[in-house]
């Protein structure tokens, strides 16, 4: 079993649309880590969490420590926030990664 | 912010060769950075932890006298990819830990491509 189990796999919305991506966990961290990768592969950190709420432009992050859940939110999506959105935990220093949201945005 | 840059993007080398990969934090000390390798539509699975100044730790299954990792200075790691196979065709990433606030930062990425 991943420690790391993110949902939807994959998702098609229509562009406007409110897009939520869940996270879980299943070991203490010390922070979790919301990314970014687009097809080229290069991959971007969009938030690095280790409680609350945090939010930049149209993304917001939120984490619940207790219950090892966060959740990644896109606001008015737009076609191009199509990309792989992966969820990683970090513990002791490395990374462990979810398997990712494929995130389609059609217009 | 923190920057870490990777080079090449894209490299095709023939079987038996070998290729090294470059992976730089550009603005930030980096005691530790990571080596990771994808494959199509599959989660970045871990090869290596390279750690400045001493041996790289390598993940289970992954052989380290194929996958040479060099961590000669706090700006700067290598892989080098040793007599080359077609199954090696991958893309690989590095990633460093700002370690003033743990935020992760990720290299853009290497395909490889062995012919």
């Amino acid at each position: 079993k991943n420690e790391v189990e993110q949902s939807p796999q994959n998702l098609t919305a229509q562009e406007g649309e409110f897009i939520t991506i869940n996270c879980s966990y299943s070991v203490g961290i010390s922070a979790l880590h919301w990314l970014q990768q687009h097809p080229g592969g290069g991959i971007v950190s969009l938030f690095m969490l280790s409680s609350g709420k945090k939010k930049h432009g149209r993304l917001i992050a939120t984490i619940n420590i207790q219950e090892k859940h966060s959740s990644l939110h896109i606001t008015a999506s737009h076609p191009r926030d199509s990309a792989v959105y992966i969820c990683a935990v970090l513990l002791n220093e490395k990374l462990t990664f979810g398997t990712g949201t494929r995130l389609t945005i059609i217009p | 912010g923190a920057v870490v840059s990777q080079h090449p993007s894209r490299v095709i080398c023939k079987s038996g060769t070998s290729v090294k990969i470059e992976c730089r934090s550009l603005d930030f000390q980096a005691t530790t950075m990571f080596w990771y390798r994808q494959f199509p539509k599959k989660s970045l699975m871990l090869m290596a932890t390279s750690n400045e100044g001493s041996k790289a730790t390598y993940e289970q299954g992954v052989e380290k006298d194929k996958f040479l990792i060099n961590h000669a200075s706090l700006t700067l790691s290598t892989l080098t990819v040793t007599s080359a196979h077609p199954e090696d065709s991958s893309f690989y990433i590095c990633s460093a830990i700002h370690l003033r606030n743990t935020e992760a930062f990720f290299g853009q990425g290497t395909r490889l491509t062995v012919v």
